[in-house]
């Protein structure tokens, strides 16, 4: 079945450590993004991709990276610098280009800093 | 930043209510908006996606409207589940940023059986 992947679902990790989220998808789109949930507050853009080896930030990029060496794959690092970096991750695609159609999410990272 | 509101913020309704949110934003630089349905612990699930002034779109007993000329978009369930209960997030698509979706903070709806 087609779709996105995220691991894992939830994450533990010590503060000062960085810590890398998985985002997979086999739909063949382009376009991939990092959202940002907090309580009360709507999901916010961390960065996004277009296309392979090119990718911008979003709203809230600062203390975050991400790579897309590969079309299906977009992983997310959380770094120390982050200040607060617990919170609910979305990994989303969209095929590039096309108006009306949908963007595919997938079910989401639950990180813990402790 | 743009800004997408969703209001009310939660909503409790008993089984068989009918029920409506609704979703602003910008009026100007209109591209696309999105409804989506977002169950606890699952991805969040299209809806709808509208692009025209005064579309009318329908699945089942949901049904959603859109202005673009005043900036909303309201979303229907007739006769709410149970079933129903879930989180509702539109997401706004602006023509100077296409592929960006600027969402609200969510309708949370529970139905009462």
């Amino acid at each position: 079945d087609g779709g996105i992947t995220q691991s894992p679902k939830y994450l533990f990790r010590k503060e000062g450590q960085n810590v890398t989220l998985s985002c997979e998808q086999n739909l063949n789109h382009d376009a991939m993004y990092w959202y940002r949930q907090d309580p009360g507050q709507g999901l916010r853009l961390i960065y996004y991709s277009q296309i392979v080896n090119d990718f911008q930030k979003g709203d809230i990029a600062e203390g975050y990276s991400v790579s897309r060496e590969k079309k299906e794959s977009f992983p997310l690092t959380v770094t120390s610098a982050q200040k607060n970096p617990t919170a609910f991750y979305l990994c989303a695609s969209l095929p590039r280009g096309v108006l009306s159609t949908e963007a595919f999410f997938g079910q989401g990272t639950r990180l813990t800093v402790v | 930043i743009l800004n997408v509101e969703q209001s009310p913020q939660s909503l409790h309704v008993q089984e068989g209510d009918s029920t409506n949110f609704t979703c602003s934003f910008p009026s100007s630089n209109f591209y696309a908006l999105h409804w989506y349905r977002w169950e606890t612990a699952k991805s969040p699930e299209a809806l709808f996606v509208m692009t025209l002034n005064g579309d009318e779109k329908k699945k089942g007993q949901i049904s959603a409207t859109l202005n673009t000329k005043e900036g909303y978009s309201y979303l229907y369930i007739k006769g709410s589940q149970p079933e129903d209960s879930a989180t509702y997030l539109c997401a706004y698509r602006d023509a100077n940023t296409g592929n960006q979706f600027y969402f609200g903070t969510g309708t949370s709806l529970t139905v009462i059986p």
